[in-house]
């Protein structure tokens, strides 16, 4: 069993679409991490958060602690939005991540 | 951008061979790490330093060694490489302040034949 489980492993969106993609974790993390890997691409990092709601754009992260859950919303999903989202706990340890295998998400204009 | 920078970007090996990636910073950050990523799994720990020869060992870690004699620079070796170590590695590094996010660096594309 993965300690990070992320849903939907794949998704398939219209332009403008509202879309949310999320995360779990069984371990006690610190804080939960967002990362967006383009096709072929590096790993840019989306938010880091540890409590309540983040938003950068078009783009905003929730993190319940009690729950040990998180998700990524898109408002108004572009094409330039494709990619795989993968969210990462940090331990308690403050050390090391683990990571989610990985939401892969396409766009259609 | 936190300037790093892997080599090679792309190689291809035999069976056996000796193969070094290296990972180079330029913020003098302490924490740095080296993942695998393969399709099915997520970013997966092989090894990371906590300073210059402060090294700890990752879930994957068998088969592979690393080093890091100066701040900038973290070397992960490939002793003896089999074709199961085919993978994408990336290097990560942590900044020492702020909220600990990662950032990666562009990846190694590493064939094993």
């Amino acid at each position: 069993k993965n300690e990070v489980e992320q849903s939907p492993q794949n998704l398939t969106a219209q332009e403008g679409e509202f879309i949310t993609i999320n995360c779990s974790y069984s371990v006690g993390i610190s804080a939960l991490h967002w990362l967006q890997q383009h096709p072929g691409g590096g790993i840019v990092s989306l938010f880091m958060l540890s409590s309540g709601k983040k938003k950068h754009g078009r783009l905003i992260a929730t993190i319940n602690i009690q729950e040990k859950h998180s998700s990524l919303h898109i408002t108004a999903s572009h094409p330039r939005d494709s990619a795989v989202y993968i969210c990462a706990a940090l331990l308690n340890t403050g050390n090391q991540f683990y990571f989610g295998t990985g939401t892969s998400l396409t766009v259609i204009p | 951008d936190a300037g790093i920078t892997q080599s090679p970007r792309h190689k291809v090996t035999e069976t056996g061979t000796p193969v070094t990636l290296r990972c180079h910073q330029t913020e003098n950050h302490r924490y740095m790490y080296w993942y695998r990523q393969d399709p099915g799994h997520g970013l997966r720990l092989i090894h990371y330093s906590y300073g210059v020869k402060d090294t700890d060992k990752g879930e994957v870690s068998d088969g592979y060694s690393v080093s890091r004699s100066k701040t900038e620079d973290f070397l992960l070796t490939l002793e003896s490489a089999t074709s199961s170590q085919t993978s994408v590695y990336f290097c990560a590094i942590t900044p020492d302040r702020g909220q600990r996010e990662q950032y990666f660096g562009p990846g190694t594309r590493l064939t094993v034949t």
